[in-house]
């Protein structure tokens, strides 16, 4: 009964190659998001989805894509990785027009690129 | 520029010690103000909204109170298992758009 899952929970790899990322949210959310934590655990928003549709796309290259097959699932693609894409990304989800908009994280995937 | 900025960066406290962490914000248009809770190795989990200057909201040993310029997150008697690191975020106007401070990393000694 996880509300926001993400897969895998560590993923390492080398320069170059491509790599994806899934969530998935089991809470009838209407927007999901992307998020990068740095080592400093500074948490940046990447990307966010609003029921399929992307409503925010931050300065982020464009080895990274994200997409939403449906409004519960968000996936992170990135191609031909680099060093400083390691870091811990975190999807998130948050009802929408309610005026509660609090977020709710998964548990995050640890990307080691070497 | 919508920015936030927490202090302390670490702090180090004796059980029943009471404190408060601090979170300074500019943002164009407050939508809401947020504080969440990481233990190491897990995701953000969500404590507090508060939407507008004057507005507090408890749970257990924490309360968070917010001003037109920053927010406290006043800690009261706190336990070891309050250690973690309290991160605050707001939203602004710019519908959905999140930023989130650095975080404050609470060390409650028994």
């Amino acid at each position: 009964d996880t509300a926001v899952s993400q897969t895998p929970k560590y993923l390492v790899t080398q320069m170059g190659n491509d790599k994806s990322i899934k969530c998935e949210q089991n809470l009838g959310h209407d927007t999901m998001y992307w998020y990068k934590q740095d080592s400093k655990k500074f948490l940046k928003i990447m990307f966010s989805y609003n029921n399929k549709e992307l409503i925010i796309n931050e300065t982020v290259p464009n080895r990274f894509s994200p997409k939403s097959p449906d409004k519960a699932h968000l996936n992170l693609h990135i191609n031909s990785l680099e060093l400083g894409d390691s870091a811990v990304y975190f999807c998130a989800s948050s009802p929408t027009g309610t005026g509660n908009n609090e977020q709710f994280f998964g548990p995050g995937t640890r990307l080691t690129v070497l | 520029e919508d920015q936030v900025t927490q202090s302390p960066e670490a702090l180090r406290l004796q059980e029943g010690e009471s404190s408060s962490l601090n979170c300074s914000y500019t943002v164009s248009g407050l939508r809401g103000l947020f504080w969440y809770r990481q233990d190491p190795g897990k995701g953000p989990e969500f404590l507090f909204t508060l939407y507008s200057a004057g507005e507090e909201k408890e749970k257990e040993r924490l309360k968070a109170t917010l001003t037109k310029k920053e927010s406290f997150l006043h800690i009261t008697a706190p336990k070891p298992e309050d250690s973690a690191t309290y991160l605050c975020a707001v939203q602004s106007h710019n519908f959905n758009k999140f930023y989130f401070g650095s975080g404050t990393k609470l060390n409650v000694k028994p």
